[in-house]
């Protein structure tokens, strides 16, 4: 079993639809969270981070953790054709050390 | 603002036939690590090299080497390519006390024939 699994997708949504993308782990020593965003033949770029349980907002960007049942969200509102990606979470053991990846979900924001 | 910059971003080999991809960041990082990434797989780590001097397996390092030069540069290199190396990889890097943002690069494309 993968210690962090995503859904790969495609998702397909009509744009201005709400993008509801999840990732679980297993492993409890995870401490915080991330999401990378990658666009077709780019690198991953950073996208929000989390370090505890809750909800994290940036723009039209909404993080959400929960670790008693080991799941993570990331909501995107508004969508846009410029949002269409793959869409990776992660999460580093502890602080400072290597991440683990998810497999990524794309997404495809149709106009 | 240059990042992280990888060569070459495709190449095209032979089965048995040897290589090597550069990276550099410009960042004055001091970890770096050398990633691949393949269809449902994710990125899995190859190499890390946690400071100039320093490098360690990741998940997946079977059939490559590292070096890192100096702080700027990580290389990676594979002896003697097979068609399972056939794969996108990609260089990052991270600043010491970060959370844990990698900046990565745009990829080197590989195709083992």
């Amino acid at each position: 079993q993968k210690e962090v699994e995503q859904d790969p997708g495609p998702l397909s949504v009509p744009e201005g639809a709400i993008v509801s993308l999840n990732c679980t782990y297993s492993n409890s020593a995870f401490q915080y969270f991330m999401w990378y965003r990658q666009y077709s033949r780019k690198g991953p770029e950073l996208l929000m981070y989390t370090y505890s349980s809750g909800n994290k907002e940036d723009g039209r960007f909404t993080a959400q953790v929960d670790k008693s049942s080991k799941y993570i969200s990331l909501f995107i509102r508004d969508s846009q054709p410029s949002d269409s990606a793959t869409y990776l979470c992660a999460s580093p053991k502890a602080a400072g050390n290597k991440l683990t990846f998810g497999g990524g979900t794309r997404v495809l924001v149709k106009p | 603002n240059a990042g992280v910059t990888q060569t070459p971003k495709f190449q095209v080999l032979k089965t048995g036939q040897s290589m090597t991809l550069q990276c550099a960041q410009d960042m004055n990082h001091n970890s770096m690590y050398w990633y691949r990434q393949d269809p449902g797989m994710g990125l899995r780590l190859i190499y890390y090299s946690a400071s100039e001097g320093t490098t360690d397996k990741g998940e997946v390092p079977n059939g490559y080497n590292v070096s890192r030069l100096n702080k700027r540069e990580f290389s990676l290199r594979l002896e003697s390519a097979a068609p399972s190396q056939t794969s996108v990889y990609f260089c990052a890097s991270r600043g010491r006390g970060t959370t844990g943002e990698l900046f990565f690069g745009e990829g080197s494309r590989l195709t083992v024939l």
